[in-house]
């Protein structure tokens, strides 16, 4: 199994609303991603983990709560959202790095969120 | 992640016709990786090149690192309309987890 799953496919909440995104994959992978994509943008990363421990936030806001449940178990919680939040949400897994070499990304096909 | 520049941002080619995008930057790259996204997808991995003048292929597309380690290109021979997206190329700065992606290279083929 190489996929990552993502749930939901698309959301549409109100600012006011608590939602969560989640991803899973079951390729063994020990680091698990979350980015954020914008319209004709590259991805954006916002949180790394590894081993399920948070090793990168890359300053996003409190409104954005990541949790790794479990080595194949991402979320993202979101709350009070603001209508620029509205993007794509990537999740993506890799191997854990190892010393000299890097790891290809496998993506999720994200969820597209619309905050109204 | 160090800032990579790609260019161009926009190439409309004919089917049949060549096509190239390029990722440079201004320091020394640890190693480069290849995505492509189709529209309404996900980036999906297609390579990475890790040592300097590295060449790889896959089928019709050709991966290039630079011998100074600070620059790559994607040619692809004969377009097809299944090439058809945007490729990215992505740095990794030397992190072990952090990937930072240029802007991409939106590529159509007009068949």
């Amino acid at each position: 199994d190489t996929e990552v799953t993502q749930t939901p496919k698309h959301l549409v909440m109100g600012m006011t609303n608590k939602k969560s995104l989640k991803c899973e994959q079951h390729m063994g992978h020990r680091a698990m991603y979350w980015y954020k994509q914008k319209a004709k943008k590259p991805p954006e990363l916002m949180f790394v983990y590894s081993y399920e421990k948070l090793s990168i936030n890359e300053s996003v806001p409190s409104r954005f709560s990541p949790e790794c449940p479990n080595s194949s178990l991402l979320n993202l919680h979101l709350h009070a959202l603001q209508p620029e939040d509205s993007a794509l949400y990537l999740c993506a897994s890799s191997k854990a790095p190892t010393s000299g070499g890097y790891n290809e990304q496998f993506f999720g096909p994200g969820t597209r969120l619309t905050v109204l | 992640g160090q800032q990579v520049m790609q260019i161009p941002q926009y190439q409309h080619v004919q089917e049949g016709e060549d096509f190239t995008t390029y990722c440079n930057s201004s320091t020394t790259l640890s190693n480069i990786q290849w995505y492509k996204q189709r529209p309404g997808g996900h980036p999906v991995f297609l390579i990475q090149l890790v040592k300097s003048g590295e060449v790889k292929k896959q089928k019709r597309l050709t991966f290039q690192f630079g011998e100074a380690k600070k620059n790559s290109s994607l040619h692809i021979t004969a377009t097809q309309t299944t090439d058809v997206g945007t490729y990215f190329c992505a740095d990794s700065g030397g992190s072990n987890y952090k990937l930072t992606f240029g802007k991409g290279t939106l590529l159509t083929v007009n068949p």
